[in-house]
């Protein structure tokens, strides 16, 4: 257990839908990543967040969007949803804002989008 | 953008057999690590050698990083069933990306018994 929570584990919704996806990260953790890991695009970085501002920018649609709050948990925001938004979405911490120390990885959510 | 390409992209070992799976990358580097992820299942950090370092070991695992090069290996020593599952080498990103780190798209390892 990596100490990183996602929820919800699986997500099935239509196309153009919304959806939020939720991340607590390990106590203590300031820094929150999320990633995008689909067959064809691999793993691909898509936003951090360090101590509630955002800190880098990846690999992210401008139909997604994300945000921390001061209790340090994330949401990712998904809307418009088409097919090819079906993927696994990872969010991971770290304690500081930089890449240096590793990064803890929870079980991810997967969207299925139909 | 792919920072790190692994190389095989698949890789099929008998049990006891060692598995080395390669690494390249585009830029300079202050660090690099390995993660393994099971299927289906979220990343877990391995290793990570700094770019000072040559070589480092971690039980059964042994990474090596020359930088003149640009590329690492991972080495698995004496595979098991267990060791089954897909190996992402990782860097810290460059301008837009930050320092998050970035992935490159993996070796798949499969050990049979």
């Amino acid at each position: 257990d990596s100490g990183v929570t996602q929820t919800p584990k699986h997500l099935i919704t239509a196309t153009g839908q919304r959806v939020t996806l939720r991340c607590s990260p390990r106590s203590g953790d300031l820094s929150v990543y999320w990633y995008q890991q689909s067959l064809d695009q691999g793993l691909q970085f898509l936003i951090q967040y360090y101590n509630g501002e955002e800190r880098a920018k990846g690999n992210i649609l401008e139909r997604f969007s994300a945000q921390q709050f001061p209790d340090l948990h994330s949401e990712l925001n998904l809307s418009s949803l088409e097919l090819g938004d079906s993927a696994l979405y990872f969010c991971a911490s770290s304690p500081v804002g930089g890449s240096y120390p590793e990064a803890f990885f929870g079980q991810g959510t997967r969207l299925t989008v139909v | 953008s792919q920072q790190g390409e692994e190389d095989p992209q698949a890789l099929s070992i008998q049990e006891g057999e060692n598995a080395t799976m390669n690494c390249s990358y585009k830029t300079s580097i202050n660090n690099l690590q390995w993660y393994r992820q099971n299927s289906g299942r979220g990343l877990v950090h391995l290793i990570l050698i700094r770019s000072n370092e040559r070589e480092k070991h971690s039980g059964r695992l042994r990474v090596t990083l020359d930088t003149s090069k640009k590329s690492s290996s991972l080495l698995i020593t004496a595979s098991r069933a267990a060791d089954t599952a897909s190996y992402f080498c990782a860097t810290p990103g460059r301008s837009q990306a930050g320092t998050a780190l970035i992935f490159g798209k993996g070796t798949t390892l499969s050990v049979s018994s």
